[in-house]
């Protein structure tokens, strides 16, 4: 069982809409979650972290986690073409470095 | 304030050649880390540097390819006798350090440096 797990997409929603990515992981040791969004030829930049159960809201993205499950998402609302890219989730163990899963490529279509 | 930055941008070197990349991280963190991410694939996780601690380096895949680090500041990257596989585009990222709270884990990456082997 890989560590992080992440659908590899396209996910494909029409603008406007509310995008759904999801991420399980396999230790239930970790203590935060992190997203980072990528653009085709740049690198990672981070969206948002999340370390408590529920919910935490910025903007139009929405993390969400559960431990109980090991699962963590984020929500894009109202969804841009600009929001297209490869969205990476990150889980942290406590003292060792962040744990990337693969990505789901989102394609936002207008 | 100034982000995480890498040398070279682009570099086009000769299947046998070595080559050293660069990279500068945030003034103030601790902990820095090197990725490699080939064309459409994920990040895959090379070596992480923490204070003066030793490496982990648990990640490097031969023994081509090592990776120094002077006190908190510059880490330099070194692919010896490069092979076409090893091309790539080589993230370095850093952080405060993995203090067990969200904002010290949090990385920031540096744009990369693209290595094409020919």
């Amino acid at each position: 069982q890989k560590e992080v797990e992440q659908n590899s997409g396209p996910l494909s929603v029409p603008e406007g809409a509310i995008a759904s990515l999801n991420c399980t992981y396999s230790d239930r040791g970790s203590q935060s979650f992190f997203w980072y969004r990528q653009y085709s030829g740049k690198s990672p930049e981070l969206i948002m972290f999340i370390y408590s159960n529920g919910d935490k809201e910025d903007g139009r993205f929405t993390a969400q986690l559960n431990k109980a499950s090991q699962y963590v998402s984020l929500l894009i609302r109202d969804s841009q073409p600009s929001d297209s890219a490869t969205y990476l989730c990150a889980v942290n163990k406590g003292n060792t470095p962040l744990v990337f899963g693969k990505g789901t490529r989102l394609s936002v279509i207008a | 304030g100034a982000g995480v930055s890498q040398s070279p941008s682009n570099k086009v070197t000769e299947k046998g050649k070595d080559v050293e990349l660069r990279c500068d991280p945030i003034s103030g963190h601790t902990a820095l880390y090197w990725y490699r991410q080939r064309l459409g694939q994920g990040l895959e996780f090379l070596i992480y540097f923490q204070g003066n601690s030793a490496p982990d380096k648990s990640g490097l895949p031969s023994d081509r390819f090592s990776a120094e680090r002077t006190g908190e500041s510059v880490s330099t990257l070194t692919i010896q006798r490069t092979q076409q596989e090893d091309s790539a585009v080589y993230l370095c990222a850093s952080s405060r350090g993995t203090s067990g709270r969200a904002r010290g884990e949090t990385q920031y990456f540096g744009p990369g440096t693209r290595l094409l082997v020919l």
